[in-house]
C-alpha cells in the first residue's frame, strides 16, 4: 500500500522566512498527493494536491508544491512565512485505483515573531 | 466551514460502552470517509462509504462499524469502547468516488473514554 513520511515532527521558523516541509511518498503506482493544515480545535482544510500534469502546483495562502518522480518527494513551500502560518500540516498520499488516503504524522509550524 | 457537520462535537463516555457519531456531508457529496486522530497513532483511515455502500476499509477495528443512509448521513459506532478509542474522530466528504477528489473535512467528535 501507498504510504508518506513526513521529515520532522517540528518546524520553527520566523517571521519572513521561507517554509519548507518536507514529504516523502511510497507508491507501487502514480500517486496522488495532497497537503492539509490543520488550525487548533479545527479539521483538515486542503492546501493544494498534485494528481497529474504539472508538477508544481500552487495551492491557497501563497504555498506551493512540487512533485519529484525521481526524489519521491512532495515538499511543500512558502516563500515568506507568516504568523497566521502556524499550524500542522499532513501530506497525504492515494491512488488511482485506491480510495484510502494515507497520511503523514504531520508536521507543526511555529512562526516566531 | 466546510459544508460538513459532525455532531456530537465531544463526547465523554466510560470503557465498555456503545456510542454512536454522526456525520452530514456538504451537499451533493456522495462519498464519506471516517478518520481517527490519536496522539500516538497520527490520522488513521477507518472506512468509506460511496452512496451508500461500502467502498474501501482501513484501520477499523471490529469493534466498529459505519454505515451511511439514504440520506447519505454516515454514522460511526463504536462498542465495547475502551481507553484506548479516546482520539479526535473525522468525517470527511467528497463528491466522487475517485481517489484524486478533494475531500472536506468536518470539525471532529472529541471522544473521551474513562
Amino acid at each position: 500500500a501507498q504510504s508518506v513520511t513526513q521529515l520532522g515532527s517540528h518546524v520553527s521558523v520566523s517571521e519572513g522566512a521561507l517554509v519548507l516541509l518536507r514529504c516523502n511518498y511510497s507508491s507501487s503506482v502514480p500517486p496522488y498527493l495532497f497537503w492539509y493544515v490543520q488550525y487548533p480545535n479545527q479539521g483538515l482544510q486542503l492546501l493544494l494536491k498534485y494528481t497529474t500534469g504539472a508538477t508544481l502546483v500552487k495551492g491557497i495562502n501563497g504555498f506551493e508544491a512540487e512533485f519529484k518522480k525521481s526524489e519521491t518527494s512532495f515538499h511543500l513551500t512558502k516563500p515568506s512565512a507568516h504568523m497566521s502560518d502556524a499550524a500542522e500540516y499532513f501530506c497525504a498520499v492515494t491512488t488511482y485505483n485506491n480510495n484510502d488516503m494515507r497520511f503523514g504524522a504531520g508536521t507543526r509550524l511555529t512562526v516566531k515573531p | 466551514d466546510s459544508g460538513v457537520t459532525q455532531t456530537p462535537k465531544h463526547l465523554i463516555t466510560a470503557t465498555g460502552q456503545r456510542v454512536t457519531l454522526r456525520c452530514s456531508p456538504r451537499s451533493g457529496d456522495l462519498s464519506v470517509y471516517w478518520y481517527q486522530q490519536s496522539l500516538d497513532q497520527g490520522l488513521q483511515f477507518l472506512i468509506q462509504y460511496y452512496n451508500g455502500e461500502e467502498r474501501a476499509k482501513g484501520n477499523i477495528l471490529e469493534r466498529f462499524s459505519a454505515q451511511q443512509f439514504p440520506d447519505l448521513h454516515s454514522e460511526l459506532n463504536l462498542s465495547s469502547l475502551e481507553l484506548g478509542d479516546s482520539a479526535l474522530y473525522f468525517c470527511a466528504s467528497s463528491t466522487k468516488q475517485g481517489a484524486s477528489t478533494e475531500a472536506f473535512f468536518g470539525q471532529g467528535t472529541r471522544l473521551t473514554v474513562v
